[in-house]
């Protein structure tokens, strides 16, 4: 079975661009959530998605969003880049919502430059 | 506030020699543990968690509710040990996804 795949692996933006990540999860996983990992912060919650609904956020500002597609493929969005912004950005999926009920299984991840 | 603390960025040990890697956790609530690990060059991969209370690759580890804590043993470290490791909780109330994760300890068993 595959695993999580994200695309792009890497990507270098200006800052004041936007940019889309995506992301497809294992076959028969329907729900999705991403990660933002930087040195600094270390690894922080974005958001969640199942069914096609977020279902829960993080404490990231409204540039961030993301929608999942009735195949359970997942894409977030950073609109105004900022420098701040340069992460290695990671998708995980599972099985059933609620991570006690099923592990997440995570991508090799986006890594994003803003210059 | 959720919160995971792993007190160690760095922790060297030989191989054979014990190993501890502590978490220490803030929660109101009832919440669910685990430990992620990140070999060289792999992705993010669920280690063990608590509701299992199972043993992987010679790891266990235990939740102590009192000091809330959930460190993370091995009696004989191996060289395919050397890895990052995180600990990370979730609240088991809700259904979410939400991982809340420490800063990670970087392992490294020497020869």
């Amino acid at each position: 079975k595959a695993g999580v795949t994200q695309t792009p692996r890497y990507l270098i933006k200006t800052r004041g661009q936007q940019v889309t990540l995506s992301c497809s999860p294992i076959s028969g996983h329907r729900s999705v959530s991403w990660y933002q990992q930087t040195p600094g912060q270390g690894l922080q919650f974005l958001f969640e998605y199942f069914s096609e609904t977020q279902r829960n956020k993080g404490n990231f500002p409204g540039r961030f969003s993301g929608r999942q597609f009735s195949n359970s493929r997942s894409e977030m969005n950073v609109s105004t880049l900022e420098l701040g912004d340069s992460a290695l950005y990671l998708c995980a999926s599972s099985l059933v919502q609620g991570s006690y009920n099923s592990p997440l299984h995570f991508g090799n991840g986006t890594r994003l430059t803003v210059t | 506030a959720q919160r995971v603390t792993q007190p160690e960025k760095l922790l060297s040990v030989f191989k054979g020699a014990p190993v501890e890697l502590k978490c220490n956790y803030s929660y109101s609530g009832s919440p669910e543990l685990f430990w992620y690990v990140q070999y060289s060059r792999q992705r993010l991969q669920l280690l063990l968690r608590h509701i299992s209370r199972e043993s992987i690759k010679g790891f266990t580890a235990d939740l102590n509710k009192g000091e809330t804590s959930f460190h993370l043993k091995k009696p004989f470290a191996q060289e395919e040990d050397s890895a990052m490791y995180y600990c990370a909780l979730t609240p088991t109330q809700g259904g979410s996804e939400k991982l809340v994760f420490g800063k990670g300890t970087k392992l490294t068993v020497n020869p």
